[in-house]
């Protein structure tokens, strides 16, 4: 079965940006069927949608954090990526990658998940 | 503040039945789209717990049911465990600016 695994620093100095990069493993990203996510848990608190991506690279972002995100996909490694700009204490958090699963036009759901990275913003 | 609002914790005695409420509004729920649910156990990441409303992936136990009216949707859990000790958030569409998913600020359900 399809599983996604997130890589990158777990500690970024603020005003610099956040990289990091999923890995999926058991499925191609290039087979097309779903998107590919990045969603954000603060500490203690609940989930926050960041974006996802199309393999074709069409993507969607949150508009509370679309000034500052990119998501890139890279098929041939089948990862896709999140760049997060002018970070600051408040994206300290714990960010998972997931697989978007399409019903139909807005109903989406997310499964499976990485395990999940905590990125800690400090100087 | 989340778009979509959960009471933040409820409890019940092993056996028990309990109910997780996720309120939102004409812009998500009440623009009938799908709820999703999630558990997120202790020190792990979320795990899909039901789809499309109603509809439970494979290998999750029956004693979990949803369903949705109006603005609000909600999650059952019937036959209450130690292991159903865990946060459980709701999700969905918007179509205004916050953003096409949105998610509940999550429910801590504690097992007595």
């Amino acid at each position: 079965q399809v599983q996604l695994q997130e890589s990158g620093p777990g500690l970024v100095k603020p005003s610099q940006t956040l990289s990091l990069t999923c890995t999926v493993s058991g499925g191609s990203i290039s087979s097309g069927g779903y998107y590919w996510s990045w969603i954000r848990q603060h500490p203690g608190k609940g989930l926050e949608w960041i974006g996802y991506i199309y393999y074709s690279g069409s993507t969607y972002y949150n508009p509370s954090l679309k000034s500052r995100i990119i998501i890139s996909v890279d098929t041939s490694k089948n990862q896709f990526s999140l760049k997060l700009s002018s970070v600051t204490a408040a994206d300290t958090a714990v960010y998972y990658c997931a697989r978007v699963n399409v019903i139909s036009w807005g109903s989406v759901f997310f499964d499976p998940w990485g395990q999940g990275t905590l990125v800690t913003v400090s100087s | 503040q989340s778009v979509l609002t959960q009471t933040p914790s409820v409890s019940g005695a092993p056996g028990q039945r309990v109910t997780i409420s996720c309120t939102g509004s004409s812009s998500n729920i009440g623009a009938g789209y799908d709820v999703h649910w999630y558990q997120q156990l202790p020190g792990t990441a979320p795990k899909l717990l039901l789809y499309g409303n109603t509809n439970r992936p494979s290998g999750v136990p029956d004693r979990f049911s949803g369903s949705k009216s109006g603005t609000s949707a909600s999650l059952a859990i019937t036959g209450l465990q130690a292991e159903d000790e865990a946060d459980y958030f709701c999700q969905s569409y918007d179509t205004s600016l916050s953003g096409d998913v949105v998610f509940g600020g999550g429910t801590k359900l504690t097992v007595l």
